[in-house]
């Protein structure tokens, strides 16, 4: 696509649910990556694909956090059990290949957990 | 990863020139410096990016002094609308990496 798209742009639920955002990157985009952004705070990594490869998950918070790039464009990010504390903004962002670092970010998913 | 250091908040006034400097002592041979712009409710918006000298687009100017230990973003003339958090990453050209956003400037432009 044009640009990176995420869905739902609104997500709340009851604790304990699971929770499944998606991003769709921009479509010549190799790197796609997750990051969680508290309110008032900077973006935290989560993870990072290249293609379908998930080179580095170290920032997931927690083995209830997982994502997944099966086809190497699309990617969902899954939070089973939700808490309470999981309750922040999502965003995708995609990047070409041999690029240094100039990212392209999605409108975000906002997950509020009741 | 070269870990980087800014001002947490800056305040100016419509029409100054302003100057947000990051400290990323342990950059790489091979890191870039790329510079982040983020309004509220909206993701980070690419500014520029630079490896060494100056580098200069329609939207600001980045300083690179030679030992390449900071940085400087160059805002000429800011408005109302540059009043957001402004972020510095270093990075390598590589096949993606796990960049990682410190906590930004906030940049508050007084009328």
């Amino acid at each position: 696509g044009a640009g990176v798209s995420q869905s739902p742009r609104y997500k709340v639920t009851k604790r304990g649910q699971d929770v499944t955002l998606r991003c769709d990157p921009i479509s010549s985009h190799a790197t796609l990556y997750w990051y969680q952004q508290a309110l008032g705070q900077g973006p935290e990594f989560l993870t990072y694909f290249n293609y379908e490869a998930q080179p580095d998950k170290s920032g997931l918070p927690s083995d209830r956090f997982s994502a997944e790039r099966p086809e190497g464009s699309i990617s969902t990010l899954t939070i089973q059990r939700t808490e309470q504390r999981d309750s922040a903004m999502y965003r995708c962002a995609s990047s070409q290949q041999g690029t240094a670092g100039e990212l392209f970010f999605g409108e975000g998913s906002r997950l509020t957990v009741l | 990863l070269a870990k980087t250091t800014q001002p947490i908040s800056m305040d100016s006034y419509e029409g100054q020139e302003v100057n947000i400097t990051c400290s990323h002592n342990n950059i790489a041979t091979n890191d870039y410096i790329t510079w982040y712009q983020q309004f509220p409710s909206q993701g980070p918006r690419f500014i520029i990016q630079g490896y060494k000298t100056k580098v200069t687009n329609e939207v600001a100017s980045l300083f690179i002094p030679a030992d390449r230990k900071s940085s400087t973003l160059s805002l000429p003339r800011v408005s109302l609308s540059d009043t957001a958090v402004y972020y510095c990453l270093v990075g390598v050209v590589n096949y993606g990496q796990n960049f990682v956003f410190g906590p930004g400037t906030r940049l508050s432009v007084l009328p």
